[in-house]
């Protein structure tokens, strides 16, 4: 079982900032099915990007996720005050073939 | 335009057993690379997988949970059971369905979740 960890577990930035969230696997994942959701309070998690770096239907440019092997990132290049939520990395082909991270919360600083 | 939705009991009592049904529209869980997730979330806490049934009927579950559950479906509802015994009080939890198409990897689409108590 892949064990999937996110760092760090909260990170505080100003609106306009750039945020940078990493994502590390115990084990190699395939870039193709590494993927980041968005998770506001009350809200079901929005597919951000799958593939490690494909952003998904309607998602704005100013995310986008690089990575490979185990360590992966999710950037996004200027906080708007609607990117404030939680992160969570999630990989998808290994036994068990579904894995989430524990989050990263992205407050307000 | 594809869409899933949870239903269940809101309470049920340790012990019991647990029927969650997700119905979903807009997609074939009979079509090559289409799958339906469960996830839950406790409260406050993070995103735990908990199955998975892909359009060949393949089945797969959560390490940890396996002994419990059974997911199925009925293609010709559009409908995917999940069902988890000897519930207990941790199980309490926001239960989500998703769709997962193999070609992403990712769960795409997301239904809005029930909130499953358990509590005598």
């Amino acid at each position: 079982e892949i064990v999937l960890t996110q760092s760090p577990g909260t990170l505080s930035l100003s609106p306009g900032e750039r945020a940078t969230l990493s994502c590390r696997a115990s084990q190699s994942v395939s870039s193709s099915y590494l993927a980041w959701y968005q998770q506001k309070p009350g809200q079901a998690p929005r597919l951000l990007i799958y593939g490690a770096s494909s952003r998904a239907t309607g998602i704005p440019d100013r995310f986008s996720g690089s990575g490979s092997g185990t360590d992966f990132t999710l950037t996004i290049s200027r906080l708007e005050p609607e990117d404030f939520a939680v992160y969570y990395c999630q990989q998808y082909g290994s036994s068990p073939p579904v894995d989430f991270g524990q989050g990263t919360r992205l407050e307000i600083k | 335009q594809v869409t899933l939705r949870e239903s269940g009991p809101a309470l049920v009592k340790p012990t019991q057993t647990l029927t969650l049904t997700c119905t979903f529209s807009g997609f074939s869980l009979s079509t090559s690379g289409m799958c339906v997730s469960w996830i839950r979330q406790p409260p406050g806490k993070a995103l735990e997988w908990l199955a998975l049934i892909d359009w060949d009927d393949d089945k797969y579950y959560s390490t940890s949970l396996k002994t419990r559950l059974t997911i199925s479906k009925d293609t010709s509802k559009n409908q995917v059971v999940l069902t988890m015994t000897n519930m207990d009080p941790v199980d309490t939890a926001t239960y989500y369905c998703a769709r997962i198409r193999f070609m992403l990897g990712a769960m795409d689409v997301w239904g809005q979740g029930t909130t499953v108590t358990v509590s005598s």
